[in-house]
C-alpha cells in the first residue's frame, strides 16, 4: 500500500508568482484535503475534494484553487503569491465524502515567497 | 465557531516517565471523532490514536490512550513509559462541519523527552 505522497519537498517564488503543489492520495482513498500550517501552529484547512469536486472550503481567498484528478491524485494552485503564504502546505486523504474517517498525511511542501 | 485548545505549549518529561497532554474542544455535533496527530522534526503528521465520540470505551493503543469525556469536551492523550522518539509537536484535531470543513488543529503541544 503506497502512503500519501507530494511534490516538490521545498520551493522558493517571490511575491507574486503563481505556484503548484502536487499530491498522491493512499491507494483507495477519494478524498483529498490541503491544509497550510504556518511556522508555530496547527495546520489551517484550506478545501477539500471528493471525486474531482469541491466539497468543503476553509476561509481562504479565491487565489488558492485546486483540482482533483480521476486518479485522485490533486493539486493545489496559488496565484499572487503573498509574503504570508510562506508555510508548510499538507495533503491529506481519506475515505469518504466528508472525510469523517481518518486522514493520513503526506509528508508536505515547503514554500518559501521571497 | 469550533476550536481546539491545547493549554500546554511545551512539556518536558524524562524517557520512561508518563505524561499527559491535555486537548478541549467545542463543538454543537453529536457524533464525530477526535484525534492525535504526531509531528516529528521530520514534519510528516502521523496518526496517534482515534476516538469515536458515541464510544464510552476510552481508545487505546499500545502505550498511547485517551481520556475521553465528552459531557467536559475533554479529550486528553497519555502517553506511558515515554521513549526518546515520542519527541514531537502533539496536535488535537477533529473534522468540523460533519467533516465538510476539514479537521480543526489546535495550536499543538511540543512535547520533549529527555535521557
Amino acid at each position: 500500500e503506497t502512503g500519501v505522497t507530494q511534490s516538490p519537498t521545498h520551493l522558493i517564488k517571490t511575491r507574486g508568482q503563481q505556484v503548484t503543489l502536487r499530491c498522491s492520495s493512499q491507494s483507495g482513498h477519494n478524498t483529498v484535503s490541503w491544509y497550510q500550517q504556518a511556522l508555530g501552529q496547527g495546520p489551517q484547512f484550506i478545501f477539500q475534494y471528493y471525486r474531482e469536486e469541491e466539497n468543503g472550503r476553509g476561509n481562504f481567498p479565491p487565489r488558492f484553487s485546486g483540482l482533483q484528478f480521476p486518479n485522485y491524485s490533486s493539486e493545489l494552485n496559488v496565484n499572487a503569491l503573498e509574503l504570508d503564504d510562506s508555510a508548510l502546505y499538507l495533503c491529506a486523504s481519506s475515505l469518504g465524502e466528508r472525510a469523517l474517517e481518518t486522514q493520513y498525511f503526506g509528508p508536505g511542501t515547503r514554500l518559501l515567497v521571497l | 465557531a469550533q476550536t481546539v485548545t491545547q493549554s500546554q505549549p511545551e512539556m518536558s518529561v524524562q524517557e520512561a516517565e508518563t505524561v499527559t497532554l491535555s486537548c478541549t474542544y467545542d463543538t454543537s455535533e453529536n457524533n464525530y471523532y477526535l484525534f492525535w496527530y504526531k509531528q516529528p522534526p521530520s514534519r510528516q503528521m502521523i496518526l496517534v490514536i482515534r476516538q469515536e465520540a458515541y464510544k464510552q470505551q476510552n481508545a487505546t493503543e499500545n502505550r498511547f490512550s485517551v481520556n475521553f469525556q465528552k459531557a467536559a469536551k475533554s479529550f486528553s492523550l497519555k502517553i506511558s513509559d515515554s521513549q526518546l522518539g515520542d519527541t514531537a509537536m502533539y496536535f488535537c484535531a477533529y473534522p468540523s462541519g460533519g467533516g465538510a470543513d476539514g479537521l480543526t488543529f489546535g495550536k499543538g503541544t511540543h512535547l520533549i523527552i529527555q535521557p
